[in-house]
């Protein structure tokens, strides 16, 4: 059964620092791994899709890459935020089938 | 262009009590979903729908039971309301089934059973 880990559950690093994220997955047949965002009271919000394909996605100042082998994915976020603090929160699909296996997430803090 | 919205916001229910949770999106999506959220877990699939009138169980059914009479509109459903169903509930919709599309979520609705 496919399990995903988000180590650690929770970050804080001042302003400006870059950081990275981590996520891993016990079974390497994944179709796809995406990361999202939550903020508090509100959805989630998808930040980044990575085929099985592919090695990396970038969207401005964040880089997620993936491993399949050794079923880790890192989301890197560069120059940090107040403003990205957030849960962070990773989720695999394994094929075709419309459910997602998600992770615990990855409550960050970003100090002024 | 509202999204995906979820009502009630926030709900107290004692033990044995029913409610029924509404999803509505208005983005013509083809694909919802509900999921549940617990301190320290991943979220977890209850039901989801691939197209009105159609429903199927995700990873943990039991004790929910959901509707898609209208395209727009995904209810979920709670009979008898037991304390291990307080959670946080989202309802997601997407335009194509995974894996090619990512799920647009709504705020939650945040449960309490007493």
């Amino acid at each position: 059964k496919q399990e995903v880990t988000q180590i650690p559950a929770a970050l804080s690093v001042p302003e400006g620092e870059n950081l990275v994220l981590n996520c891993s997955f016990t079974d390497s047949a994944i179709y796809n791994l995406q990361w999202f965002r939550q903020d508090p009271g509100k959805g989630l919000t998808s930040l980044l899709l990575i085929q099985s394909s592919q090695r990396e996605q970038t969207s401005g100042r964040l880089n997620a890459s993936l491993d399949k082998s050794s079923g880790r994915s890192t989301l890197y976020i560069a120059a940090s935020q107040p403003g990205d603090s957030a849960t962070y929160l990773c989720a695999v699909n394994e094929d075709s089938n419309y459910q997602l296996i998600w992770g615990a997430g990855t409550k960050l803090i970003i100090k002024p | 262009n509202a999204g995906v919205t979820q009502t009630p916001k926030f709900r107290v229910l004692k033990t044995g009590q029913s409610m029924t949770l509404l999803c509505a999106q208005d983005m013509n999506h083809e694909y919802m979903y509900w999921y549940r959220q617990d301190p320290g877990m991943g979220l977890r699939l209850i039901h989801y729908s691939v197209g009105e009138g159609t429903t199927a169980k995700g990873e943990v059914p039991d004790g929910y039971n959901v509707s898609r009479l209208k395209k727009q509109n995904f209810l979920l459903g709670l009979e008898s309301a037991a304390p291990s169903q307080t959670s946080v509930y989202f309802c997601a919709s997407s335009p194509l089934g995974l894996p090619k599309e990512t799920q647009y979520f709504g705020p939650g609705t945040r449960l309490l059973v007493l």
